[in-house]
């Protein structure tokens, strides 16, 4: 069974709109990251965060914000939507000194 | 700063042929390497993961990957490859610094692999 959730797994929006993609966890993980994963498969790191009221922004700049309020919850804002922001959106988990990550299943946002 | 090369981007073979999919990895510390399997439309799932001792490391679903530190490589094989395994891989590494920056994974750029029948 799956321990990290990210709501909705498809979201097909118009131009301008606002949205959260949901990620929560339930291991009790410190830190969870957003990577933003392009069609050619590779995978960026957007943002990340190494506990409760700790974020930082990743190697790819993005127009998303996040914020952690709790531990368990990591969520990704879009203020305005643009088809540039089409893409697989995967949040991930991992314990203080743990090694590895746990994923979600990823939302696919599709921006029309 | 450590980096992560996948070779192949794609690779395609027959079913029940054998495979490797390569990586090779720079970095200043000692590492730990992980290869991860995505299928379509899902997340990434863990398949096996080096930390210490044996080289040889064996996974999830008939994988394994062997560390060689001379050549920075972590070769992903399987004798055997079934259709279902048409997937992409990825392969990561993990610097062991103990401050709250280590654990960062760097992953690869990945391969896809297509098993024809």
């Amino acid at each position: 069974e799956a321990d990290i959730y990210q709501t909705p797994r498809y979201l097909v929006i118009g131009t301008g709109k606002k949205i959260t993609l949901e990620c929560s966890q339930t291991m009790g993980h410190d830190k969870m990251y957003w990577y933003q994963q392009d069609p050619g498969m590779e995978l960026h790191l957007i943002h990340y965060s190494y506990g409760v009221n700790s974020t930082e922004k990743g190697d790819l700049s993005s127009e998303s914000t996040v914020s952690r309020i709790r531990t368990e919850h990591f969520p990704l804002t879009l203020e305005s939507a643009r088809p540039s922001h089409t893409s697989q959106y995967l949040c991930a988990s991992s314990t203080r000194t743990g090694v590895g990550y746990t994923f979600g299943s990823g939302t696919r946002l599709t921006v029309v | 700063a450590q980096s992560v090369t996948q070779l192949d981007s794609q690779v395609p073979v027959f079913e029940e042929a054998p495979v490797e999919l390569r990586c090779n990895y720079s970095s200043s510390v000692s590492v730990y390497l992980f290869w991860y399997v995505q299928y379509p439309n899902q997340g990434l799932q863990l398949l096996l993961k080096y930390l210490s001792g044996s080289t040889l490391v064996k996974g999830i679903n008939g994988f394994e990957a062997e560390f060689n530190k001379s050549q920075t490589s972590f070769h992903l094989r399987k004798p055997s490859v079934h259709i279902s395994d048409t997937a992409e891989y990825f392969c990561a590494v993990s610097d062991l610094k103990s401050s709250n920056a280590g654990n960062m994974l760097t992953f690869g750029g990945g391969t896809r692999l297509m098993v024809k029948p």
